[in-house]
């Protein structure tokens, strides 16, 4: 089966940065995903890594390690805005997305 | 607004009844899915469907039946459910599958509560 780890919460102060881990043991690898989802909201999507290295978008960054099924989502300047919960996910064929139960993050003052 | 509408957003059922969920796109996609999200617990994929075509059925049990009668509109029929049901059913959507999957498009979901 499909195992994808990440942290249940993390708490951080506004303007500081968060560093989310994601670990991965999957079938197969076609894709990383990082999306975001506020309370009552639909999933949105953040992110997407093939290749190892660093992806920048703004505030958020995205890493990717395949040699060890690893990445993280590094959320920089955090605004309260940014309080969600985080979820991961592998494609591990041609389409079929492997989640992880998400990471909620809560960002005080 | 990410372009895939769910309809109920919330949903009460008794264990006897008969009730559908409704999705639609207007993103001009092929593909549409059903997901179920339950508190603490990662998204289960339950029924892939391209171009109106059933391409998964992730052992899902018959209370839950799924319809898609075009690539814009997806259904999930709900019957006899059990409380354990109980659950936030995100629909999404993507160009295609394959090497034209890209990314999934989600709808806000219909919180389901089984009594």
């Amino acid at each position: 089966g499909q195992n994808i780890d990440q942290p249940t919460e993390m708490t951080a102060t506004e303007g500081a940065i968060v560093q989310i881990n994601c670990t991965y043991q999957t079938s197969g690898f076609n894709g990383l995903f990082w999306y975001q989802q506020h309370a009552g909201e639909a999933p949105t999507f953040l992110s997407y890594n093939v290749l190892d290295g660093l992806e920048e978008k703004g505030r958020f960054s995205s890493f990717l390690s395949r040699s060890k099924g690893y990445s993280y989502l590094l959320l920089k300047e955090l605004q309260m805005k940014d309080s969600a919960s985080y979820l991961c996910a592998v494609r591990d064929g041609d389409y079929k997305l492997s989640f992880g139960a998400g990471t909620t993050v809560t960002v005080r003052a | 607004e990410t372009g895939v509408t769910q309809t109920p957003r919330h949903l009460v059922m008794g264990m006897t009844n008969k009730k559908s969920l409704k999705c639609e796109q207007h993103l001009g996609h092929n593909a549409m899915y059903w997901y179920k999200q339950s508190a603490k617990k990662p998204l289960e994929l339950m029924f892939v469907y391209n171009f109106k075509e059933q391409t998964e059925n992730n052992s899902v049990p018959s209370r839950f039946s799924p319809e898609c009668p075009n690539s814009s509109h997806l259904f999930l029929h709900l019957h006899t459910l059990q409380p354990e049901d109980s659950a936030l059913y995100l629909c999404a959507s993507s160009p295609g599958l394959g090497l034209a999957s890209g990314e999934l498009f989600f709808g806000e979901g219909s919180r389901l509560t089984v009594l």
